[in-house]
This record gives C-alpha cells, structure tokens and sequence, in this order.
C-alpha cells in the first residue's frame, strides 16, 4: 500500500480481555517497529522486526504482550488479559532497510475499561 | 540507551514568527528524523538528517553528528504547525541497533 496501515483505529476493550492489533506496512519494506504513546507522552519502544525476526523485543513491557511477523509483511501485536495501564495510542512505523528513515501509520488508540 | 532532549518544551508564537527547536543527544548516531504530530496523532515526516543540512518549504532542518545535535528552523510559522515535533534517533552501534530513541518533543502553538 500507498503507507503503513493500521488497523483498527479505535479499540475499546473491557479490563482482563485480550487485544489483537495489526499493522500492514509499506510494501517491500523489510523493517517494522511497534511504540506505544500514553497519552501527552512521547513514544515508548515496544519490539522492532528485521524480516520476520524480532532481533529485539526488549521493550515489550510483560509477558502479557507479544508480536508477531508473518511473510515479512504483516505483523500482530497481541496483548493478553488486558490492564487499564494498557491504555495508549500503539504505533507501528516500518522502513526499507533498519536505520533507514521509518513512516507511520495513524495508530491505534485502546481503551481499556 | 541513548538520552535525547529536546527544547524548549513548549513554545508559543504569533503567525508569522520564526522558531528554532533543537535536539540534542548522548551518542553516536547514524539515523535521525524529526517528526510532526498534528492533532489527530498522525506522525508525518519532516526529515530524514544524520547529518548537514536540509530544507523544504518553509522547513529546514540542520544536525551537526560530531557535536550531537540537530536544530528544526520554522520560518513564517503558521497556524497550521501547531502540534508536537518530535526528534528521534538510532545508535550507530550496540545490541539496539534499529530501535528509534524519541525525545520529549517539543509542543507548539501558533496563534493567529
């Protein structure tokens, strides 16, 4: 596609459920990254993708969360028995190459209640 | 990780004022963008400078890598760039190579 496209765009989710959000990033773009933005916050590191390897999932804030990458295209960030601290815009951002200058997507804004 | 500050914080103008953000940081880098986040969230890329100097439109954008740091100049500001103008950067070396490193960002109002 045109741009990195995340999906959906709002989420309401009700507090211990879990949450699948998902990103399609620019085509042929082998790098891919997650950031989550509490709200009036900057953006906080969650897991980067080179291909469909996570060299570095250091971010991730529990073992509640995970991702996924499939056929160095989409990718699936899931987060399990959901918490209000969840509560945060999560971007994805991709690029052609790691290092190389990253674009993203609108976001997804989840509310967990 | 690598530490980035930006400043000021907050900034307020009238239209048609000229600005200068700056972004400094902590260590060698070989990737630095500058960001805007309009009002919808919505993260739009200003530029892509490891290094030099560029510009576009009324934009221009200078990172001086062996002094680690980057000035965004905003000439003839509009209301229109109002929003967060945040400046992001990637080590050169290390285990976190590929992770972007976001400052605070700096938030602007321009007022008409």
């Amino acid at each position: 596609g045109a741009g990195v496209s995340q999906s959906p765009s709002n989420k309401v989710t009700e507090k211990g459920k879990d949450v699948e959000l998902r990103c399609d990033p620019i085509s042929g773009h082998t790098a891919l990254y997650w950031y989550r933005q509490r709200l009036g916050q900057g953006l906080e590191f969650l897991i980067y993708f080179q291909g469909n390897s996570a060299p570095d999932k250091s971010g991730l804030p529990s073992d509640r969360f995970s991702a996924e990458r499939t056929g160095e295209s989409v990718s699936t960030l899931t987060i399990q028995r959901t918490q209000q601290e969840d509560s945060a815009v999560y971007l994805c951002a991709s690029s052609l190459v790691y290092g190389g200058e990253a674009f993203f997507g609108q976001g997804t804004r989840l509310t967990v209640v | 990780g690598i530490q980035v500050e930006q400043s000021p914080p907050d900034l307020i103008l009238q239209e048609g004022a000229n600005s200068t953000l700056r972004c400094n940081f902590s260590d060698s880098v070989n990737n630095l963008q500058w960001f805007h986040q309009n009002p919808w969230g919505q993260l739009i890329n200003l530029f892509y400078i490891p290094s030099g100097t560029k510009q576009n439109g009324r934009l221009s954008a200078t990172t001086v890598a062996t002094e680690r740091y980057s000035l965004l100049y905003i000439s003839s500001s509009q209301t229109t760039d109002s929003g967060v103008y945040f400046c992001a950067v990637e080590r050169r070396r290390g285990s976190t190579l590929g992770r972007l490193y976001f400052g605070r960002g700096t938030q602007l109002t321009v007022w008409p």
